[in-house]
């Protein structure tokens, strides 16, 4: 089946360092998206790919989407103590998503002040 | 809008008990899903439902059944609980535009099954 893979699993940073995740898929996708989730808390959306080579900007998040749409990217430029919390990217199971989301095991954030 | 909602936010169990955890959307999506999180494994599609009245199967569905009566609610039900279904469950929705996929999901339901 389709695997979606994300690495590193934690990242330390000290405040105000940038912050890179890393996502691949087994298998083209027709849209990635990126989650969050704050500790104790839920997955938010944040953002979703569909075009082959994609970049979208968020203030100081940017997202990537691979050429061969199989591999993204999410950029944390200065990161915040707001910036903590896990980040998900998620491709649709098979199909046109309407079978649900797998979910890459996340990159934890970690931020030291 | 209360958005997505799930009940119970916790619950502890013993081995071969049964319960139901409730989900109900007021985003009038078509589209509802029960994922399940466990430390290290990302989020792991359970069982989903494209609308009223229909389930169908996600990645591990074993030990699980659905019901989708209303188009607002989705049940995820444990017939006999086993500690390996000690996890978060979070439940999901989004609309079918076509073009975004956007999940919303709910609190959810931290279950411990001794």
């Amino acid at each position: 089946g389709q695997q979606v893979m994300q690495i590193p699993q934690y990242q330390h940073v000290q405040e105000g360092e940038d912050f890179t995740t890393y996502c691949n898929s087994s298998t083209t996708l027709s849209n990635i998206q990126w989650y969050k989730q704050r500790p104790g808390g839920h997955p938010v959306f944040l953002i979703q790919l569909v075009k082959s080579g994609e970049v979208k900007k968020q203030k100081r998040l940017t997202f990537q989407f691979g050429e061969a749409k199989k591999n993204s990217s999410l950029h944390i430029t200065a990161t915040q103590t707001t910036d903590v919390g896990t980040y998900f990217c998620a491709g649709p199971s098979s199909g046109g998503g309407a079978d649900g989301l797998t979910f890459g095991k996340g990159t934890h954030l970690i931020i030291q002040p | 809008n209360a958005g997505v909602t799930q009940t119970p936010k916790f619950r502890v169990l013993k081995t071969g008990q049964s319960m139901t955890l409730l989900c109900a959307q007021d985003m009038n999506h078509e589209y509802m899903y029960w994922y399940r999180q466990d430390p290290g494994m990302g989020l792991r599609l359970i069982h989903y439902s494209v609308g009223e009245g229909t389930t169908a199967k996600g990645e591990v569905p074993d030990g699980y059944n659905v019901s989708r009566l209303k188009k607002q609610n989705f049940l995820l039900g444990l017939e006999s609980a086993a500690p390996s279904q000690t996890s978060v469950y979070f439940c999901a929705s989004r609309r079918d535009t076509g073009v975004t996929y956007e999940q919303y999901f709910g609190p959810g339901t931290r279950l411990t099954v001794t």
